[in-house]
C-alpha cells in the first residue's frame, strides 16, 4: 500500500471556483503536513505547514488535517488562472527537524479563465 | 525573501562519469536535504544532513551517493559512476529547527 495517495488529475475548474485538493495516508506516525505548489520546471514552493489535526488559513488557502481519518485537504478560494500548477502534499513524522518528507504524486490543477 | 539556490540548472553527463550538484541553502538554516524527482514520478527523499553529518537516508541513497558541506555556505551531492536511471530532477532543501523545508528550483541531470 502506497504511503501517501493523491489523485493526479488533471482537475479543471473555472476561474473564481473553490478548489478542493486531497491526500490520504497510511502511516499514523505522520505529524507534520505540508502543501507545496510546483510550476513546470521549478521547485516545490511551500504554501501551508500544519502540525497535527485542525485547520489553518492563509489568504485564499485553507489547509485541513483529520488525523483520525488520515486525510488532509487544501482549499483554494476565488481561484485564479495563476493558481494553475501541480499541488503536492507532503508529510513527516514528529521527530527531529532532519526527517525526510514523504510526498504524494501531486494533483495537476487547471484554472480556466 | 531568502531562497535556496542550486547550480547548475541542467547537467548533461556521460554514463559512468561522476557529477557534483551544488546548493546554497538559506543562510540561517541548519538542516539540509536532497530529493530526487524522476520524470512523471513522486518527489523522493534521498538524505538529510545536520551538524556536519548525515542524519537520515533513504534506501535510494546507496554507496554511489555522498553529501558534503565543504564550507559555511555550500551543500553538495556527489553521484559516482552515474547510470542512465540517475536521470532526474534533483532538489535541495533546507529548514530551520522545527520549521518547514524550503526547496530550490532543482538541477536537471541527464545521463547519456
Amino acid at each position: 500500500q502506497k504511503e501517501v495517495e493523491q489523485d493526479p488529475g488533471p482537475l479543471s475548474v473555472p476561474e473564481g471556483a473553490i478548489v478542493s485538493l486531497n491526500c490520504t495516508y497510511s502511516n499514523s506516525a505522520f505529524q507534520y503536513f505540508m502543501w507545496y505548489r510546483q510550476y513546470s520546471r521549478k521547485g516545490p514552493e511551500l504554501l501551508m505547514y500544519t502540525y497535527s489535526s485542525g485547520n489553518k488559513e492563509d489568504g485564499r488557502f485553507t489547509a485541513q488535517v483529520d488525523k483520525s481519518s488520515k486525510y488532509i485537504s487544501l482549499f483554494i478560494r476565488d481561484s485564479q488562472p495563476s493558481d494553475s500548477a501541480t499541488y503536492l502534499c507532503a508529510m513527516r513524522g514528529g521527530g527531529g527537524g532532519a526527517d525526510g518528507l514523504t510526498f504524494g504524486k501531486g494533483t495537476h490543477l487547471i484554472i480556466q479563465p | 525573501e531568502p531562497e535556496v539556490t542550486q547550480t547548475p540548472s541542467h547537467q548533461v553527463t556521460q554514463m559512468g562519469q561522476e557529477v557534483i550538484l551544488r546548493c546554497v541553502p538559506i543562510s540561517n538554516h541548519l538542516y539540509f536535504y536532497w530529493y530526487r524527482q524522476i520524470l512523471g514520478q513522486k518527489v523522493e527523499f534521498l538524505v538529510s544532513f545536520y551538524n556536519n553529518e548525515i542524519s537520515e537516508k533513504s534506501e535510494i541513497f546507496d554507496d554511489q551517493f555522498s553529501v558534503e558541506r565543504p564550507d559555511g555556505s555550500n551543500f553538495t551531492l556527489k553521484i559516482r559512476s552515474t547510470k542512465l536511471e540517475d536521470s532526474a530532477m534533483y532538489f535541495c532543501a533546507s529548514s530551520s529547527p522545527g520549521g518547514p523545508q524550503h526547496f530550490g528550483d532543482g538541477t536537471r541531470l541527464s545521463i547519456l
